[in-house]
Parts: C-alpha cells; sequence; structure tokens
C-alpha cells in the first residue's frame, strides 16, 4: 500500500530559521496534500501539488514533488513559534473519491 | 467560516459499549469521511461516503463499524462493541465534490475505551 513516510520525525530549530520536512511514498499518485495538525486537534490542509506539478508556493511555504523519486518536501521559511506543530503529507491514490494516505509526520518546534 | 464540527469532544466508555460519534460536515458538501488516530501515530482512514451509501473502506472498518447520514446533515460512526485498541482520536472530513482538493477536517473526538 502506498504510504507517506515523513523525515525527520522531529525538528527542532529556532525562529527565523527555515524548516524543511521530507516525505516519501511508494506508489503511483494523483497529487500530494500537506496537513498541519497542532497538539490535540484537528488537521488543517496547507498546500496541495498535483502529480503533475514540480513546485508549487503558498505564502511561506514552498513544496516541491519529484515523482520520479517518490518524494515530496515542505519548506516553511522564517519560521515563527506559531509554526509549531505537526506535519503531515498525504498522497491521493487518484482523482475520484480516495481517501487521503498520511505519513506518520514531523514534529516541528520552533524555539522563540 | 463553515467548518466541520463533531460531537462529543471527548467519550469515555467501557469495553463492550456502543458509541456513536457524531459529525456535522460543511453544508454543500457530497464526500464524507472518518479518520482515526492513535496516540502517537498515524491518521488511519476508516471509511468514506457519498450518494448514501460507503464508497470505500478500510481493513480497519470491520463489522464492529457502521457509518449513517440518517438526516442530510448528521454523519455518525457508530462503534458496536468497542475494545481497547479502539481508543483513538477520530476526525470526520468532508469535501466539496469530484475532482482532486483538500479535506476539510474536523477537531475530533477522543474516544477512551476502559
Amino acid at each position: 500500500s502506498q504510504q507517506g513516510e515523513e523525515d525527520p520525525q522531529a525538528l527542532s530549530i529556532q525562529e527565523g530559521e527555515n524548516a524543511t520536512m521530507n516525505c516519501s511514498y511508494k506508489t503511483s499518485i494523483n497529487n500530494l496534500q500537506w496537513y498541519r495538525q497542532n497538539s490535540g486537534r484537528g488537521l488543517v490542509h496547507l498546500i496541495l501539488i498535483r502529480s503533475n506539478e514540480r513546485e508549487k508556493h503558498s505564502g511561506r511555504l514552498r513544496v516541491t514533488l519529484d515523482t520520479s523519486k517518490k518524494s515530496s518536501s515542505l519548506l516553511i521559511t522564517a519560521s515563527r513559534a506559531a509554526d509549531t506543530a505537526s506535519y503531515f503529507c498525504a498522497t491521493v491514490r487518484n482523482s475520484g473519491n480516495t481517501p487521503l494516505v498520511f505519513g506518520k509526520g514531523t514534529r516541528l518546534s520552533v524555539i522563540a | 467560516e463553515p467548518e466541520v464540527t463533531q460531537t462529543p469532544s471527548h467519550q469515555v466508555t467501557q469495553m463492550g459499549q456502543e458509541v456513536i460519534l457524531r459529525c456535522v460536515p460543511i453544508s454543500n458538501h457530497l464526500y464524507f469521511y472518518w479518520y482515526r488516530q492513535i496516540l502517537g501515530q498515524k491518521v488511519e482512514f476508516l471509511v468514506s461516503f457519498y450518494n448514501n451509501e460507503i464508497s470505500e473502506k478500510s481493513e480497519i472498518f470491520d463489522d464492529q463499524f457502521s457509518v449513517e447520514r440518517p438526516d442530510g446533515s448528521n454523519f455518525t460512526l457508530k462503534i458496536r462493541s468497542t475494545k481497547l485498541e479502539d481508543s483513538a482520536m477520530y476526525f470526520c472530513a468532508s469535501r466539496p465534490g469530484q475532482g482532486i482538493g483538500e479535506q476539510f477536517f474536523g477537531p475530533g473526538t477522543r474516544l477512551t475505551v476502559l
């Protein structure tokens, strides 16, 4: 089964630094999405990248997708303490009503 | 801004009891999902629902689980006879329609089975 696997599992950085999280998956996908989860809360969608896209930006977020390596990265620039959360990649197999398949997540701590 | 709501926020039950977790998806959404997250682990898909029927379910979603959209607004997950290993956060999600797109998640219900 396809699975997103993030690394690192945990990342601790200083405020103002950039944070990079990586995700790998196993099978072909239609799109890949990144979600954020604050401790004990629901998931919030951050950004979606389609399989025919290589890079996408949204504010301080930059996502890349390499389908040949079956990997994606999420870069958060100029991090803030409020960015402290868990970040999950989730893959979608096709464009129909298919579920998200989540990775294990990266726990990001941004120290003020 | 419309949001997915879930009740209760926390449910404590005894092993073997039935529980019903409730969700109100965003009103014009057509696709509904349940996911669960055992503490410290990744979010796992349980079931998807469209046009008043299950469209896909995972191995986790066995005969002890059922879903229903009883009145056009609520979307419920029933666990018939809870086990200790059912303890988890349960998330409801919805999305508008066909094609790709984000899913909108509720805040979750924490289920504790004693």
